[in-house]
């Protein structure tokens, strides 16, 4: 009765590649978000998708493109990975219509790139 | 300009004592939502308790209160009896408006170590 799933846990590839991050949640929730958190743990907002609909899309590389094919379920794909990418991504939940709504964090994938 | 400032990089703190771990935010929003979250060493993000801006009372869940300041703009989480269980990396985190679906803003955390 997992609420915010992830997969991989842990994604080890080399510079160049591109991979995918997949994430559902069964919690009803509207929105979904990617976030990436740093060697410094320091967490930052990458995507914010509302009903299969992109909402927030900071300042990321082009190289990294969401998809959202239901509001259930939100992938990233990263292209041409760099040594930079070499994070911890978290997936996220949240229900729109409640201001109190936290966010439901899937337990990460941790990227590394060589 | 950083909206979510955690001034403290660690604290430790004796098992049993209470620990105030400290947060100031910057919104002109009227509107904001504040969150505390946990991380212990295996990773994962736990929601530990919720301050809304217009609430008139601190929130508190258990062992964690939240000292709720609007003037100063301060929500400082405190644990009450620390166990060695709450060694782990705590984040405030802030939404502005009034929409579920504004994502969270976090602070740099505040790694806690809990001493026997």
């Amino acid at each position: 009765d997992t609420a915010v799933s992830q997969t991989p846990k842990y994604l080890v590839t080399q510079m160049g590649n591109d991979k995918s991050i997949k994430c559902e949640q069964n919690l009803g929730h509207d929105t979904m978000y990617w976030y990436k958190q740093d060697s410094k743990k320091f967490l930052k907002i990458m995507f914010s998708y509302n009903n299969k609909e992109l909402i927030i899309n900071e300042t990321v590389p082009n190289r990294f493109s969401p998809k959202s094919p239901d509001k259930a379920h939100l992938n990233l794909h990263i292209n041409s990975l760099e040594l930079g990418d070499s994070a911890v991504y978290f997936c996220a939940s949240s229900q729109v219509m409640r201001d109190d709504s936290p966010l439901h964090f899937g337990n990460g994938t941790r990227l590394t790139v060589t | 300009a950083q909206k979510i400032t955690q001034t403290q990089p660690g604290m430790f703190v004796q098992e049993k004592e209470a620990v105030t771990l400290d947060c100031t935010y910057d919104t002109s929003d009227p509107s904001y939502g504040l969150f505390w979250y946990k991380q212990p060493s295996s990773g994962e993000m736990i929601f530990l308790i919720y301050q809304g801006s217009y609430d008139q009372q601190n929130a508190t869940e258990g062992r964690y209160s939240l000292n709720f300041q609007k003037a100063r703009k301060s929500a400082n989480l405190v644990i009450s009896a620390s166990q060695l269980g709450d060694s782990a990396m705590y984040f405030c985190a802030m939404r502005e408006g009034y929409s579920g679906n504004t994502p969270l803003v976090f602070g740099k955390g505040t790694r806690l170590s809990v001493i026997a």
